[in-house]
Order: C-alpha cells, then structure tokens, then sequence
C-alpha cells in the first residue's frame, strides 16, 4: 500500500534554532517527493522537488534531502523565524499512466520568540 | 510561475442550500484538477479528479451526487456542494496540472465554507 508517513506530528521551537522534518515513504513506482509549506487558512506552497537521482536540494533556509534506497526523506530549517510557523506537508507522486499524489499526515512548526 | 485562483475564499451558507465553488488556473492551461478537503489540523483528503470535459473520478466515499464537479474549460473547474449539512463545513482547497509538467501541483488558496 502506497503510505507517506512524516514525524514528528507537531514541533515547538525558539525562533534562530535549526530544525529537521522527516518523511518516510512506500510509494511505487516512485516518481518524485515535494515538500510544501502550508500556512492557517492557506493552500500549500511549494518548497522543494527532488527526482529519483537527487539527493539534496535547498531552497533558500530550507534544505531537502533524499536516500531513495531507505525511502526518507528530510526537510531542514536553517535559523528558523516566526513566519516558519505552518504545517509542512511530504508529497510522493507515483506514476502508473497516470500521475497519482500521495499526502503525508504534515508536521504542525510552531515557532517561538 | 502559475497561479490558481479560487473563489470565494470564505462562504457561510445554510443548512440545505447548495454552493459553489471555483477554482480557475490563471496562466496555464489545467488538464487536470483536483479537489480536496482538510479538517482542522488534518492533512488533505483528495475527494476527486477532473479532466477537462469529462467526468469526475471520485475517491471512495466521497458522494458524487452531493459534491457535483464539473470541468467544462482547461482554465475552470467548479465543486457544487448541494444539500450542505453542518459536517460538510471544511476547507476546500483545490489544485491543477498542466501539460507541461504534469507531476506539478499547483494549489489554490483555499475556500472556507461554513455551512449554519
């Protein structure tokens, strides 16, 4: 069965700290893994793509890794703000003729001052 | 980059009556749409996929004849939620594909429906 699991459910942390979200696949066949960024009341952004071949990508204080052989996958937060506070959400896609979207539960960061 | 536009962003509505909700690509072309709905602190929960002019799929469980979509245009895509009770009241997000790259998702803002 095609699952995407991500942890931890919820994070608390103090505003400058670094954090790292984990996501855990068993999606076939494996087409790509996208991190999305979803603020209260809003549609998800995205933040990273990562393909099979990839196994880092950053964007800007957010940095995606990816081991396709142990199927995780992390996003890390560098020198976090409050504007980080949101839900982060691991997408699979999974392509059999058609593509097909497989959601992770989301990780909720709460960021402090 | 695209951009995905729906409307309206909130919406109260009585119990029984019906509403609609839009969801238009606004630079692109949108092969495929999808509708989903989240529950508060919940992940989104893909109720069905359209392809512009034909039916609907619909994820098990989801009533096609309450959630009626409908995808006439590559560019416009609607959900008509009809006899609306108290639990359909969610957050209705929808998002699109395009030809050029389909593994792409891009998602609207949202709708927050209400319903009293």
């Amino acid at each position: 069965k095609n699952q995407v699991e991500q942890s931890p459910q919820s994070l608390i942390i103090l505003e400058g700290k670094n954090c790292t979200l984990q996501c855990n696949y068993t999606v076939s066949p494996f087409s790509n893994l996208r991190w999305y960024k979803q603020d209260t009341g809003r549609g998800p952004v995205s933040l990273t793509i990562m393909t099979f071949s990839e196994n880092t990508k950053s964007n800007g204080r957010y940095t995606a890794t990816l081991d396709a052989d142990t199927k995780q996958s992390s996003l890390h937060i560098t020198a976090s703000q409050l504007s980080d506070s949101a839900s982060y959400i691991c997408v699979v896609s999974v392509t059999s003729g058609t593509y097909k979207y497989i959601f992770g539960t989301g990780t909720r960061l709460k960021v402090l001052a | 980059g695209a951009v995905v536009s729906q409307h309206p962003s909130r919406v109260i509505c009585k119990s029984g009556t019906s509403v609609k909700i839009e969801c238009r690509s606004l630079d692109f072309q949108a092969t495929t749409m999808f509708w989903y709905r989240q529950f508060p602190k919940q992940s989104l929960m893909l109720m069905a996929t359209s392809n512009e002019g034909s039916k609907a799929t619909y994820e098990q469980g989801v009533e096609k004849d309450k959630f009626l979509i409908n995808h006439a245009s590559l560019t416009l895509s609607t959900l008509t939620v009809t006899s609306a009770h108290p639990e359909d009241s969610s957050f209705y997000i929808c998002s699109a594909t395009g030809l050029r790259s389909p593994y792409e998702q891009y998602f609207g803002p949202g709708t927050r429906l209400t319903v009293t």
